[in-house]
């Protein structure tokens, strides 16, 4: 069974200062990873799709990592904002898709 | 456009209750899913369908039911309602199935159900 966890659970940083999220998953066999944001409230927001075959994929301040064989992805965001304040979400796709828990970034201004 | 619309947005239930979720999407997507999401855990499948009138179980289905009787809706049924349902429901589709390798997934905004 997939175990996807994301540590840590909660994170706060001042304005400016880059952010690194990480996620990890137990079962390498996988099709794909994605980052989700969820805003308060909200649904999820598909940030970033990193195909198995591929090591990163970047979006404007977004840069995410994947390395398959020692199950761990990174997501980076530089230069962080009082608006990148979320829930960021990874999910691993095999058979299914697999959720983290989320780790909760508050920027302070 | 909408993309996919959940309703209600926030419900109260009394343990027995029976409620529908309602859940409409419209970008033609053929695969559409519900989840659940508990405090400080992932995201949880509970039935999922790959096209109007077909519809398979997820990881946590007891306690729920579902159909698809038109492309763009998918409505989840609580019957007998528990208060371990107390959770945030996500409703989600997609055009290819979630097991195809690059495809999108695209969120409602969750209903908040409480179960007392």
């Amino acid at each position: 069974k997939q175990e996807v966890t994301q540590i840590p659970a909660a994170l706060s940083v001042p304005e400016g200062e880059n952010l690194v999220l990480n996620c990890s998953f137990t079962d390498s066999a996988i099709y794909n990873l994605q980052w989700f944001r969820q805003d308060p409230g909200k649904g999820l927001t598909s940030l970033l799709l990193i195909q198995s075959s591929q090591r990163e994929q970047t979006s404007g301040r977004l840069n995410a990592s994947l390395d398959k064989s020692s199950g761990r992805s990174t997501l980076y965001i530089a230069a962080s904002q009082p608006g990148d304040s979320a829930t960021y979400l990874c999910a691993v796709k095999r058979d299914k898709l697999s959720f983290g828990a989320g780790t909760t970034v508050t920027v302070r201004a | 456009n909408a993309g996919v619309t959940q309703t209600p947005k926030f419900r109260i239930l009394k343990i027995g209750q029976s409620m529908t979720l309602q859940c409409t999407q419209d970008m033609n997507h053929n695969y559409m899913y519900w989840y659940r999401q508990d405090p400080g855990m992932g995201l949880k499948l509970i039935y999922y369908s790959v096209g109007a009138g077909i519809t398979d179980k997820g990881e946590v289905p007891n306690g729920y039911n579902v159909s698809r009787s038109t492309t763009e809706d998918f409505p989840l049924r609580l019957e007998l309602a528990a208060p371990s349902q107390t959770s945030v429901y996500f409703c989600a589709s997609s055009w290819g199935g979630f097991w195809e390798k690059g495809n999108t997934i695209y969120f409602g905004e969750g209903s908040w159900l409480t179960v007392v």
